[in-house]
This record gives C-alpha cells, sequence and structure tokens, in this order.
C-alpha cells in the first residue's frame, strides 16, 4: 500500500524560529505536495513539484520554502515561523492520475 | 487560483438514509472532480472522482457531474456511521488539486 510518513508529528515552536516538515514516500510517485488545513478552510496548497530538485508554488506561498533533494523526500521550511502558520500541515504524493496520497499529518503550534 | 465551494458545511443524517452532499467549481474545463473522505486525526483518503458529464456509481457512491453548471454532487445510499467523517472536493488541473473547506457529515445510529 502507498506510504507517506511525516515527520515530527506534532512541534511547537517559538515565534521568529526555524522549523523544517519532513515528508518520505516509497510509493515511486513523482508528484509530491505541501497543504496546510485550517478549521474552516479546507486544504490550501502551499508548495508541490513534479520532479526531484525542482518546486512550485502553490496558492498560499508565502513565509513557505519547500525542498525535493530527492524522488522519495520533500521538506517544508519556515523561515521565520509565525503564529499565523498555527495549523495542520499534509504531505501528499502521487503518481500522476491525480488520485493524491497522504500522510497522517503534522501537527504544529506557534507560540 | 481555483475555487471550490462546499454545501452544507454539516449534515446529520440517521442510519441508512440517502446523504447528500453538494459541490461547485470554478472552471469548466478542470479535468477531474475528487471526493476524498477524511476521518479526525487522519489524511484524507481519495473516495472517487469523475471526469465526464453524468454520473458514475461505486458500490454505495453515486457522484454526478455537470461542468455546464460547474456543480458535483455525492450521493451515499443506505449512510452507515463508520461514513461520519468530512467530505472535500477537490477540482484538478494537471496533477494539482484545489479542495473546498469540506462537508462534515454525522451518521446516527
Amino acid at each position: 500500500e502507498a506510504a507517506v510518513t511525516q515527520s515530527p508529528r506534532s512541534k511547537v515552536a517559538v515565534t521568529g524560529g526555524k522549523v523544517t516538515l519532513s515528508c518520505h514516500q516509497t510509493n515511486n510517485h513523482d508528484y509530491m505536495y505541501w497543504y496546510r488545513q485550517d478549521t474552516g478552510h479546507g486544504l490550501r496548497l502551499i508548495h508541490y513539484s513534479y520532479v526531484a530538485d525542482s518546486t512550485e508554488k502553490g496558492d498560499i506561498p508565502d513565509g513557505y520554502k519547500a525542498s525535493r533533494p530527492s524522488q522519495e523526500n520533500f521538506s517544508l521550511i519556515l523561515e521565520l515561523a509565525s503564529l499565523s502558520q498555527t495549523a495542520v500541515y499534509f504531505c501528499a504524493s502521487s503518481g500522476g492520475n491525480e488520485r493524491l496520497f497522504f500522510g497522517h499529518g503534522t501537527k504544529l503550534s506557534v507560540l | 487560483q481555483e475555487k471550490v465551494q462546499q454545501s452544507p458545511e454539516s449534515l446529520i443524517v440517521p442510519e441508512g438514509a440517502m446523504s447528500s452532499l453538494n459541490c461547485t467549481f470554478s472552471n469548466s474545463a478542470s479535468q477531474s472532480i475528487w471526493w476524498y473522505q477524511q476521518h479526525p486525526g487522519k489524511g484524507p483518503e481519495a473516495l472517487i472522482s469523475i471526469f465526464s458529464n453524468g454520473n458514475k456509481k461505486e458500490g454505495r457512491l453515486t457522484v454526478y457531474l455537470n461542468r455546464a453548471s460547474l456543480h458535483v454532487s455525492l450521493h451515499i445510499r443506505d449512510s452507515q456511521p463508520s461514513d461520519s467523517a468530512v467530505y472535500l472536493c477537490a477540482e484538478s488541473n494537471y496533477n494539482v488539486l484545489y479542495f473546498g473547506s469540506g462537508t462534515k457529515l454525522t451518521v446516527e445510529p
């Protein structure tokens, strides 16, 4: 079965600190995505990638950077964490047929 | 930027009833419309997708798509308590999915 693993599962960060969220997939999928979920806003696309060493901006990229060093790994980086970035973050992968496989999410609290 | 709207925000139905969820999307040229199910504390899971106008049936699920009106609906026949979850509608554009805010379905025993 397709597997997408996110780490950490939860994190508390301080305002202004650097946060890195990691995602690893064993699906051999080319596409990977980062979404954030807030109550009342559903899933909003932050960054995505369709090939290693390349990333694309989604709808809400401001304040986030992404890195895709290999086909299996996709990281989301918050250089200067802010209160407004408190949310649940989901990573997903896809083989190009538009069916996304999601991880369990990372709950990020910025204090 | 795609825009997907879902209604109602929440829905409560008795066990065995039909659940009907609605979604409007922004682009008649979107490639497919997807429905995902999300249980508390879990990531969303794909349920069903539709590309062509008309309907598609899989088990207890039926999806209706009308591209002209930018409307899609999901119907769950014989709803069960285990169907209680948030249902997310998404439109796709070249392997990028844009989601709505979801409908919270509660099926009461």
